[in-house]
């Protein structure tokens, strides 16, 4: 079992749409949780960080569930702009674990 | 500057040569990571330093890799009798402290290509 998971996608949905992604990890010792965000031949840049209370900033909610070791990412009212490959990032001891991401594309 | 500065930005290299590649940490930040990725990849873990302690060099692919920290600052990723499954971008960030829980800010990555 690959330690950080994701739906790879592609993902194309209409502007204005809710879009859900998923990811699931290995280590129950896991500490914590992130989104990042990589546009094509970029690096990675923070999206936001994953509470076990759950968070919202703006149109993105981020959930963990620990029993399930489980993380969500929900974008709402896409755009655009939205367009990107979004990664999994699990912290557990001494470095950080990324997952393959799961692509986006946001069309008019 | 106010970010993570790598170089070279891009480096194209003969199978076989050795190659340094430099990542300058955010000014404060004691931890460093070095990642790589293939096209069309996910990131791969390669080397993490925290501050005087020894390194993770669990994600090292070869005993081609290492890397150094010099003067807990500057971080030099060396790969020996480079291959052509080298090339890659080599991703480099830093964080204020651990991974455990602290934001890491990437690099823009030094761009290989072994021919």
């Amino acid at each position: 079992r690959k330690e950080v998971e994701q739906d790879p996608g592609p993902f194309n949905v209409p502007e204005g749409a809710t879009v859900a992604f998923n990811c699931t990890y290995s280590n129950s010792a896991s500490q914590s949780f992130f989104w990042y965000r990589q546009d094509c031949r970029k690096e990675p840049k923070l999206l936001m960080s994953v509470y076990s209370s759950g968070n919202e900033d703006g149109r993105f909610t981020a959930q963990l569930n620990r029993a399930s070791q489980y993380i969500s990412l929900l974008i709402r009212d896409s755009k655009l702009s939205d367009s990107a490959t979004y990664l999994c990032v699990v912290g557990a001891g001494t470095a950080l674990i990324f997952g393959k991401g799961t692509t986006l594309s946001v069309s008019s | 500057g106010a970010g993570v500065s790598q170089s070279p930005s891009n480096k194209v290299t003969e199978k076989g040569k050795d190659v340094e590649l430099r990542c300058d940490p955010i000014s404060g930040h004691t931890a460093l990571y070095w990642y790589r990725q293939s096209l069309g990849q996910g990131l791969e873990f390669l080397i993490y330093f925290q501050g005087n302690s020894a390194p993770d060099k669990s994600g090292l692919p070869s005993d081609r890799f290492s890397a150094e920290r010099t003067g807990g600052s500057v971080s030099t990723l060396t790969i020996q009798r480079t291959q052509q499954e080298d090339s890659a971008v080599y991703l480099c960030a830093s964080s204020f402290q651990g991974a455990g829980g602290n934001t890491i800010y990437f690099g823009e990555g030094s761009w290989l290509t072994v021919v």
